[in-house]
């Protein structure tokens, strides 16, 4: 089975523009989450996706916001971005029912200057 | 606050040696316990998991050894390698629908393993 997969790999955007970043989750997996990570706060949960419904919310403001589609992948947008935005964003995916396992992608490192 | 406390930050072993790994959390509501290991530029990868119905699970040279009374969990990496120089992560998640997916992570350990 082909792995989680995240476009784009690396960003490099301007204060106050907003970004748009991609998950393409395991096939067959309906659950997709979202992390931020960052040296200074570790790997942070934004939020988590079943079944096109947001199920978990993590505490970061409105500027992110995600949505998932009926083949599970799933898109995460922040709005208005302020440079301590600049991070590694995660996504990863599991069956959502049943099975544990969360399988992480290989990140989008995003630059805010 | 942290939920998953992590130590410690960094270690250095030997090749050959045991690399030791401890967590703790206060949420008696965790029932799922998965180590992540993460290479510079990649996204961390799953090693093993474990939940509270057992005490110690084995996957080839790494083991979890875990304390359900005092709420602690390790990962033990033996006959360390070079190749397993990397930053590792604990987590924990109640594993209930209104927490699915929202795993609370350690803050990692780089252990680096010398030749």
């Amino acid at each position: 089975k082909a792995g989680v997969t995240q476009t784009p790999r690396y960003l490099i955007k301007t204060r106050g523009q907003q970004v748009t970043l991609s998950c393409s989750p395991i096939s067959g997996h309906r659950s997709v989450s979202w992390y931020q990570q960052t040296p200074g706060q570790g790997l942070q949960f934004l939020f988590e996706y079943f079944s096109e419904t947001q199920r978990n919310k993590g505490n970061f403001p409105g500027r992110f916001s995600g949505r998932q589609f009926s083949n599970s992948r799933s898109e995460m947008n922040v709005s208005t971005l302020e440079l301590g935005d600049s991070a590694l964003y995660l996504c990863a995916s599991s069956p959502g029912t049943g099975g544990y396992e969360q399988y992480f992608g290989p990140g989008t490192r995003l630059t805010v200057t | 606050q942290q939920q998953v406390k992590q130590s410690p930050q960094s270690l250095i072993v030997q090749k050959g040696g045991i690399s030791i790994i401890n967590c703790a959390y206060e949420n008696t509501a965790f029932d799922y316990f998965p180590w992540y290991q993460q290479f510079p530029g990649k996204g961390p990868a799953l090693l093993i998991a474990i939940r509270p119905d057992v005490s110690e699970k084995k996957e080839g040279r790494f083991t979890i050894s875990f304390n359900k009374s005092a709420k602690q969990f390790s990962l033990h990496i033996m006959d360390s390698q070079p190749g397993d120089s990397a930053t590792y992560f604990c987590a924990a998640n109640p594993m209930t629908t209104d927490s699915w997916g929202k795993f609370q992570f350690g803050a990692g350990t780089q252990v680096v393993v010398t030749p």
